[in-house]
């Protein structure tokens, strides 16, 4: 498989429980990104790796989200204690490393967040 | 906070029409990207054009970049019921910046066969 996966692609949950997401990117990619997408809106960029470190955060990302990528491959983000406002596409994304700027990224299909 | 603002929001077109999308941003920036999302799914990279260049084309697309209004178009020639979808203008954050694209909030393009 060549392409950017992201499982699971659907989960609904009850407000205050924890949740888990995984993404598997590219192989050969060294930056991975996580955005939140919600209805009529575009992606908001929630996190980025480059290889195993975590480089930046946004200020959407709570105390309650937490992203690790342990040995530079998959990442996982967790959410917690999840309110219904964090009901949204979490999409990731994988691209390779360029030396300025951001490159094209591959995104995977998302997983869609119900809490209800 | 969303750098780049696509206009118009929604855009409907017969099959063959040409469709023209636009996209304004505020910062500088290294280079622009046009990304396609159909309903529900995961965004799909179009083109890039960097903040040297002035106009690329793919197929069907062309994308020019005017840096000094800090504004981007899209043009989808001979368009198709396929290239119904939502489009999105992102941008990185220039020089010393953030490593991250910003993305605008789309514009929703439907081609009626």
């Amino acid at each position: 498989d060549t392409g950017v996966s992201q499982d699971p692609r659907h989960k609904i949950t009850k407000r205050g429980q924890n949740v888990t997401f995984r993404c598997d990117p590219i192989s050969e990619h060294n930056r991975l990104y996580w955005y939140r997408q919600t209805l009529g809106q575009g992606p908001e960029f929630l996190t980025y790796f480059q290889n195993e470190a975590q480089l930046e955060k946004s200020r959407l990302l709570s105390d309650r989200f937490s992203a690790e990528r342990p040995k530079g491959s998959f990442s996982t983000l967790e959410i917690q204690r999840t309110e219904q406002g964090d009901s949204a596409m979490y999409l990731c994304a994988s691209s390779p490393w360029v030396l300025a700027g951001v490159d094209e990224q591959f995104f995977g299909p998302g997983t869609r967040l119900t809490v209800l | 906070s969303q750098q780049g603002e696509e206009d118009p929001q929604a855009l409907s077109i017969q099959e063959g029409e040409n469709a023209t999308m636009n996209c304004s941003y505020k910062t500088s920036i290294n280079n622009l990207q046009w990304y396609r999302q159909n309903s529900g799914r995961g965004l799909v990279h179009l083109i890039l054009i960097r903040s040297n260049e002035r106009e690329k084309h793919s197929g069907r697309l062309r994308v020019t970049l005017d840096t000094s209004k800090k504004s981007s178009s899209l043009l989808i020639t001979a368009s198709r019921a396929a290239d119904t979808a939502s489009y999105f203008c992102a941008t990185d954050a220039g020089q010393g910046g953030s490593e991250k694209l910003v993305f605008g909030k789309g514009t929703k393009l439907t081609v009626n066969p």
